[in-house]
């Protein structure tokens, strides 16, 4: 059975750091193309960040230079550094396979909440 | 970046049928999928690639797309319906690849 638990999220300041982590069981992370969505709270959906099986990055222009995504293959976990946190950053952040064939994420974790606030 | 636009909400009666749409500049040339959220929960597709359902969706969900609107039908729907929809496509010149959010509401 596939699973992604996120973890790592919390109260932070603006300008601090943040590491969230996913952890998956019933695949490999590293076979596949992971991403990053956030919602904030009452809003829609907004993709942050995608890493593909070959290990080439992208981001939103919205994160890009702040966030990085990255994963560990030993131990199947997906990872998103954030630094430099803003107000505007506060969400829920949900790990999700994909893109896959057609483009779609055909899994999603619980996701986890960052709170970016003084 | 690439556009995706669907109505902040639409209503129906519990049996009828709901379409939603999603629409962006010849949407039809690309792959369209479609996420159910209910509060406090992770999306969950329920259409990929226009019209195909994963397994575990009911037949009542159906997709079309053509020119510049892709649509997500629910037929005979459920008050267990009632959710946020979002269409998606995955375009590498695209940033974000959300449509904006569709609330149904079952009266």
């Amino acid at each position: 059975e596939v699973q992604l638990v996120e973890s790592g999220g919390g109260l932070i300041q603006p300008g601090g750091s943040l590491r969230l982590s996913c952890a998956a069981s019933g695949f490999t992370v590293s076979s596949n193309y992971m991403s990053w969505v956030r919602q904030a709270p009452g809003k829609g959906l907004e993709w942050v960040s995608v890493i593909y099986s070959g290990g080439s990055t992208y981001y939103a222009d919205s994160v890009k230079g702040r966030f990085t995504i990255s994963r560990d293959n030993s131990k199947n976990t997906l990872y998103l550094q954030m630094n430099s946190l803003r107000a505007e950053d506060t969400a829920v952040y949900y790990c999700a396979r994909g893109p896959g064939g057609y483009g779609t994420f055909d899994y999603w974790g619980q996701g986890t909440l960052v709170t970016v606030s003084s | 970046s690439y556009v995706l636009t669907q109505p902040p909400s639409v209503s129906v009666a519990p049996g009828k049928t709901a379409r939603i749409t999603c629409g962006g500049n010849n949407i039809g040339s690309k792959s369209v999928h479609w996420y159910q959220q209910k509060p406090g929960q992770a999306p969950v597709l329920v259409i990929y690639y226009d019209s195909d359902r994963p397994s575990g969706i009911p037949e009542r969900f159906s997709g079309s797309n053509s020119g510049n609107t892709a649509t997500l039908t629910i037929s005979r729907v459920e008050a267990g319906d009632e959710a946020d929809y979002y269409c998606q496509v995955w375009d590498s010149s695209s940033d974000p690849p959300f449509g904006g959010g569709t609330k149904l509401t079952v009266l």
